[in-house]
């Protein structure tokens, strides 16, 4: 069974430009969870989307977005990048019997 | 404010014996609780889980301990080897876990010698 996928892997930005990481979760799994890991705040929730609808969201700016697509495949966006959201933003999927909830590899952001 | 602390950023413990890595929380609302493992440019790895129901879950060589009235949980892990060595990451959830907002710890980095 293939893991979650994080597309992709590395990406260096600009200030002020937009960027979209994709995720694909396992397969069967409909519930996806993206998080912000940073050396100075750990993981951070950004937002969860259950059958294409945000079901929950932490507490970022709305420069941060996603959604998912009837696949359950999954898209982060965040806009006007600014040198703090270099990160390693992690996906993270489930299903509704499993609440050990696995992550991919994440996407390593750099904004320059 | 931190509602998941790790307060021990690191823990250094000889192979063979038990590393002890310990969590507290704030938030009564939390009825689920997570432990993950992480290796460097990996994500995290779900190791064991416990509900709030239970005091305490075992999966071959980690148990996890939960003790509701001071808002703390533990992981055991016995023996350690030195492929445990990782960043160990608590997480809560109020939602019985089965919804994916999980608030983390900052994580401790266990390192097991030989």
């Amino acid at each position: 069974k293939a893991g979650v996928t994080q597309t992709p892997r590395y990406l260096i930005k600009t200030r002020g430009q937009q960027v979209t990481l994709s995720c694909s979760p396992i397969s069967g799994h409909r519930s996806v969870s993206w998080y912000q890991q940073t050396p100075g705040q750990g993981l951070q929730f950004l937002f969860e989307y259950f059958s294409e609808t945000q079901r929950n969201k932490g507490n970022f700016p709305g420069r941060f977005s996603g959604r998912q697509f009837s696949n359950s495949r999954s898209e982060m966006n965040v806009s006007t990048l600014e040198l703090g959201d270099s990160a390693l933003y992690l996906c993270a999927s489930s299903d509704s019997s499993n609440y050990g909830y696995t992550f991919g590899s994440g996407t390593r952001l750099t904004v320059v | 404010d931190q509602q998941v602390k790790q307060n021990s950023p690191s823990l250094s413990v000889q192979e063979g014996r038990i590393s002890i890595l310990n969590c507290d929380y704030t938030n009564s609302m939390f009825d689920y609780f997570l432990w993950y493992k992480k290796y460097p440019a990996e994500g995290p790895t779900f190791l064991i889980s416990i509900s709030s129901i239970k005091d305490k879950n075992e999966d071959g060589r980690f148990t996890v301990f939960l003790n509701k009235s001071a808002k703390h949980l533990s992981l055991h892990i016995v023996p350690s080897q030195p492929g445990d060595s990782a960043v160990y990451f608590c997480a809560a959830s109020a939602y019985g876990g089965s919804q994916g907002n999980l608030i983390f710890g900052k994580g401790t980095k266990l390192s097991v010698k030989p």
